[in-house]
């Protein structure tokens, strides 16, 4: 079965650092997402793409989120500056048509 | 205002016996649909059950079902002779904007089920 492939699975960086997640999604889909989750809380929507541009993003996305999709196979998730609150599972998933939503596996983000 | 409710934080359950855990949504958009999501320790984000706000029947996946009711908004999750591995944090989620670019899945806050031998 199809999968979306997300790596690495766990990564840590040092605060003031920028990092980027990376995400292969499933090859004929055409929308992506990034989601988050805070330890211990809800997952919660960051951001959608559509065509190659942000089609939502919620309050969390701030100047220093930025998504892309550089090749036609990845999308990912840059933080330009970590902060220690951005310490969470970060979630990728992607879509085909009416209802295919699937996730990746997560990547689990600890800035320090 | 919470779109979806999850109002048990916690549940036990016998190993062996069925498990309801409930949640609640609120849409004013027609074409919506609803997700059960289970996530081990492990953390992985694992598709149980969907079911769409224009389906006729009650989806069924296994030992999973949906018991959905439109008119009271509610949308429970049943496991059927639950296993030691059912044990994990179970989300319940809504899909608003079906079709559209605004398309996106909206959590709800989950509950963790524990399942005793």
């Amino acid at each position: 079965e199809p999968e979306v492939t997300q790596t690495p699975s766990h990564q840590v960086t040092q605060m003031g650092q920028e990092v980027i997640l990376r995400c292969v999604p499933i090859s004929n889909h055409l929308y992506f997402y990034w989601y988050r989750q805070i330890l211990g809380q809800k997952v919660e929507f960051l951001v959608s793409f559509y065509n190659n541009e942000i089609s939502e993003k919620s309050e969390i996305f701030d100047d220093q989120f930025s998504v892309e999709r550089p090749d036609g196979s990845n999308f990912t998730l840059k933080i330009r500056s970590t902060k220690l609150e951005d310490s969470a599972m970060y979630f990728c998933a992607s879509r085909a048509g009416s209802w295919g939503y699937t996730f990746g596996s997560g990547t689990r983000l600890t800035v320090v | 205002a919470q779109k979806i409710t999850q109002t048990q934080p916690g549940m036990f359950v016998q190993e062996k016996e069925a498990v309801t855990l409930d949640c609640t949504y609120d849409t004013s958009d027609p074409s919506y649909g609803l997700f059960w999501y289970k996530q081990p320790s492990s953390g992985e984000m694992i598709f149980l059950i969907y079911q769409g706000s224009y389906d006729q029947q009650n989806a069924t996946e296994g030992r999973y079902s949906l018991n959905f009711q439109k008119a009271r908004k509610s949308a429970n999750l049943v496991i059927s002779a639950s296993q030691l591995g059912d044990s994990a944090m179970y989300f319940c989620a809504m899909r608003e904007g079906r079709g559209t670019s605004y398309d996106k899945v909206i959590f709800g806050p989950g509950t963790s089920l524990s399942v005793i031998p």
